[in-house]
């Protein structure tokens, strides 16, 4: 099982926008649109930010949004707050694994 | 309101069979669509899928793992079991289950997680 390609961190400053990427195959990311992010505190469980490429939760600030081109699924965060500093993770419904789901590695995001 | 609570021991021996239970509510695993997966993270790792029930009893493993996996469900309980064999040092981490909304291919709901150390 090959995991889904990110970034291992990322840092950017309060108020700016940063952009996470998270890199599959056509068995993936590229072939469904079945992509969707978590964010993980410390010692936390992971919450659910976006789901189906594109959709927010309920609850799930509006400064999160996300997208997809080809074979790369982004998260975009505009107006970091200290709060969003967390690991976010990606996943994607794959055919390239028996389980049919597949997980990014992970990106640490911190907030300088 | 969902909720789902990962219970289990703490300790097991290396090639001893790990059981870890999944207690949950708000939800039927009888409805269709729905599903309940298991994800583990060693520490200081990233997240790793290990497999999900449907509310059919289908099941789904992990490629890698799923020699060692077993999922149950106990609709009556409300409880899903997973079952992981000849455990390894390699075992050790946090253990997760989530609930799979129907028909979506995402994980909404997750349990806080349960630590397992793999050590003789």
């Amino acid at each position: 099982q090959s995991a889904l390609t990110q970034p291992a961190s990322v840092s950017e400053y309060p108020g700016q926008s940063i952009t996470i990427s998270c890199t599959g195959t056509a068995s993936d990311v590229g072939g469904y649109n079945y992509v969707s992010w978590y964010q993980q505190h410390p010692g936390k469980a992971p919450k659910l930010m976006i789901y189906d490429v594109t959709k927010r939760p309920s609850g799930v600030s509006n400064r999160f949004s996300a997208s997809k081109s080809g074979n790369t699924a982004s998260l975009t965060i505009s107006g970091l707050q200290a709060e969003d500093e967390a690991d976010y993770y990606c996943s994607s419904y794959t055919i390239s694994d028996t389980s049919n789901w597949v997980f990014g590695g992970g990106t640490k995001l911190t907030v300088l | 309101q969902i909720t789902l609570k990962e219970s289990g021991p703490t300790l097991v021996k290396p090639t001893q069979t790990l059981t870890l239970t999944c207690t949950f509510s708000g939800f039927s695993l009888t409805t269709t669509g729905v599903g309940v997966g298991w994800i583990r993270q060693p520490p200081g790792k990233a997240l790793e899928w290990l497999g999900i029930i449907y509310w059919n009893g289908d099941n789904r493993y992990s490629t890698s793992l799923k020699s060692r996996l077993t999922i149950t469900m106990d609709t009556s309980k409300n409880q899903v079991v997973l079952t992981v064999t000849n455990v390894d040092p390699l075992d050790t981490g946090t253990y997760f289950c989530a609930h799979r909304p129907a028909p979506y291919y995402t994980l909404d709901y997750w349990g806080q997680g349960t630590l397992v150390t793999v050590s003789s």
